[in-house]
């Protein structure tokens, strides 16, 4: 059963536009989400992250957004840049100590066209 | 920012082989690492969970015997994939979590592409 889903695989966008990337949640206990970013060949990138207690996050271009009664969180970007282009994996957990596990989304891959 | 190393990148062996993958923290010590298995076009799947100087976890399904994991210092775990056979080819991928400040996320290595023929 996939407790984290991105249901769109792909996305593509103009640069200086928006960008947003969706991921729903089936798990009420999770209570901490993250967005990385990866490139090929690569391991994944850490960008923002948003605890349950706050319904925004924002650094730079990038926010986050949660709708814990919805379930869902929202990555927007903006202005996309053509070196945004990655794929984007949407993870969450519940946080208890140190060991406390991610639960990864099957990713959306962006693509920003000059 | 945290960084982690993860060696080799790429390996291909022949079937029977042992190989021994290799995370490192490098500027920050982990008291928790992580091994992730991900098949292409599908999310990162934990294999285990690895405390320095006790037993990893493994998530259900992971054949510990297969997949062993040492975490002898605080800024090196390796995974060992034993007796290696071709379903076992995949790209493996380590994380850490920097023990000090909490609420920290997890950093990821570059992961390794295993092939085995």
């Amino acid at each position: 059963d996939q407790q984290v889903k991105q249901n769109s695989p792909s996305l593509s966008v103009q640069e200086g536009r928006i960008s947003i990337l969706n991921c729903d949640y089936t798990n009420s206990m999770f209570d901490y989400f993250l967005w990385y970013k990866k490139y090929p060949a690569e391991g994944p990138t850490f960008l923002i992250s948003i605890s349950s207690i706050k319904d925004k996050n924002e650094d730079g271009r990038f926010t986050v957004f949660l709708n814990k009664s919805a379930k869902h969180l929202s990555l927007h970007i903006v202005p996309s840049q053509p070196g945004d282009s990655a794929v984007y994996f949407c993870a969450a957990s519940v946080r208890d100590g140190a060991n406390s596990k991610l639960t990864f989304g099957k990713g959306i891959t962006l693509s920003v066209r000059p | 920012g945290a960084v982690v190393s993860q060696h080799p990148s790429w390996v291909i062996c022949k079937s029977g082989t042992s190989v021994k993958i290799e995370c490192r923290s490098l500027d920050f010590q982990a008291t928790t690492m992580f091994w992730y298995r991900q098949f292409p076009k599908q999310s990162l799947m934990l294999m285990a969970t690895s405390n320095e100087g006790s037993k990893a976890t493994y998530e259900q399904g992971v054949e510990k015997d297969k997949f062993l994991i040492n975490h002898a210092s605080l800024t090196l775990s390796t995974l060992t994939v034993t007796s290696a056979h071709p379903e076992d080819s995949s790209f493996y991928i380590c994380s850490a979590r920097d023990g000090g400040p909490p609420n920290q996320p997890q950093h990821f290595g570059d992961g390794t592409r295993l092939s085995i023929l």
